[in-house]
């Protein structure tokens, strides 16, 4: 039982790439979560999802792009990075809006 | 508009001596309550979770957390502080939608 996984752990980009965060949970959770972590700012929700072929829009949705293909992947995509994407992304996942969130490991992003 | 505020954002304590986290809450119904570390490096981990009934939770490594409608508070307690839970420690609440706390950093003193 894995709980929750990130993939990568590390990435360095430059301005304008493209890159995919991928988050996978063997839980059989229906909510799925992608929040960043900048210093002093606490966790930032970004976009979430309450069900495989479901998501939504979080607190900082913008320059991001998110898909639930499979209820035990939540893919985030930035399309045309830019320094102010440089952060910590965590993926968390929970059976419900009510229940305690499992967090993965976390991936630092650095864009350049 | 729900939130969830850690008034402190960082506290220090001596290893040994008692600690104390506050929280404060604001919800129009009682709403689902969470307290999590976070190790350097690490995701967050959850330490306790108050739904309903006793309003005293206790946790994993020796915490507790006391609820208080009263005061729309969720305070975290450890009676005796060792220097490995030198962390960030955030709450967050649910009553529908998920909030989290800014977070606070404990330094323990040797």
């Amino acid at each position: 039982n894995a709980g929750v996984t990130q993939t990568p752990k590390f990435r360095v980009l430059k301005t304008g790439q493209s890159m995919t965060l991928l988050c996978a949970q063997d839980m059989n959770h229906e909510y799925m979560y992608w929040y960043r972590q900048d210093p002093g700012m606490g966790l930032r929700l970004i976009h979430y999802s309450v069900g495989e072929g479901t998501t939504a829009k979080g607190e900082v949705p913008d320059g991001y792009n998110v898909s639930r293909l499979k209820k035990q992947n939540f893919l985030l995509g930035l399309e045309s990075a830019a320094p102010s994407q440089t952060s910590v992304y965590f993926c968390a996942s929970s059976y419900t809006v009510y229940n305690e969130q499992f967090f993965g490991p976390g991936t630092r992003l650095t864009v350049l | 508009a729900q939130s969830v505020t850690q008034p402190d954002i960082h506290i220090t304590v001596s290893e040994g001596a008692s600690l104390e986290l506050r929280c404060n809450y604001s919800y129009g119904a009682t709403p689902y309550l969470f307290w999590y570390v976070q190790s350097p490096g690490q995701g967050l981990q959850l330490l306790l979770k108050y739904f309903s009934g006793d309003t005293l939770v206790q946790g994993i490594k020796g915490f507790e957390a006391e609820f208080k409608r009263s005061q729309s508070s969720f305070n975290l307690r450890k009676p005796s502080v060792h220097w490995s839970d030198a962390a960030e420690y955030f709450c967050a609440g649910t009553a529908g939608k998920s909030t989290f706390g800014d977070g606070t950093t404990l330094t323990v003193k040797p």
